[in-house]
């Protein structure tokens, strides 16, 4: 049972232009979200989060957006640059536990 | 900047082998984790500790992985014997305590043959 979802498996963007990646999640008991950003062959880096009190974050040319009513939250990426392109897991963690339950990724392409 | 050490980065090794990955979290982080990740598919948690204790290890496969952390510091995964199907990317992670960001590893990727 995927309780975080992303159902686009790749995005393709032109450099400089907004990079949109969706997550959804069915648990309403989620209250801290997580993104991570993967290099192949390499461990997940941290890039940014959000707390289900808040619905807007922002780091830097990141931003992430959290819809609780809709159980859906999106990372913005503006402007995108070829070092972006990666695969992007989104992340969420329960309140009532300590788990962390992770989405399928995105593969993100910058094309220059 | 502190970081999440593995060794080896890669291991090949045929079934029925046994093989052992090593972790060695950010100082200070009392939290330690294991994952799986399948490609395509996001981690896969198979064991957490708190300090030295396990926390979680309700997905890890127990009649071939084993996994310890001794001294609440760094930790070892064994997988014996190995199967063709655990060729994947194992990840450690950690953090300062439970249920906060987590710090990932470079991981090892394990073929097995």
């Amino acid at each position: 049972d995927q309780q975080v979802k992303q159902n686009s498996p790749s995005l393709s963007v032109q450099e400089g232009r907004i990079s949109i990646l969706n997550c959804d999640y069915t648990n309403s008991m989620f209250d801290y979200f997580l993104w991570y950003k993967k290099y192949p062959a390499e461990g997940p880096t941290f890039l940014i989060s959000i707390s289900s009190i808040k619905d807007k974050n922002e780091d830097g040319r990141f931003t992430v957006f959290l819809n609780k009513s809709a159980k859906h939250l999106s990372l913005h990426i503006v402007p995108s640059q070829p070092g972006d392109s990666a695969v992007y897991f989104c992340a969420a963690i329960l309140s009532t536990g300590n788990q962390f339950y992770f989405g399928t990724g995105t593969s993100l392409t910058v094309i220059p | 900047e502190a970081e999440v050490a593995q060794s080896p980065r890669y291991k090949i090794t045929e079934k029925s082998q046994a093989v052992a990955f090593w972790c060695d979290p950010i100082s200070g982080h009392a939290t330690l984790y294991w994952y799986r990740q399948i490609l395509g598919q996001g981690p896969e948690l198979l064991v957490q500790f708190q300090d030295e204790s396990v926390v979680d290890d309700s997905q890890l496969p127990k009649d071939r992985f084993s996994a310890e952390r001794l001294k609440g510091v760094d930790s070892t995964l064994k997988i014996q014997p190995a199967e063709l199907g655990d060729s994947a990317m194992y990840l450690c992670a950690s953090s300062l305590f439970s249920g906060v960001t987590q710090y990932f590893g470079p991981g090892t990727r394990l073929l097995v043959l």
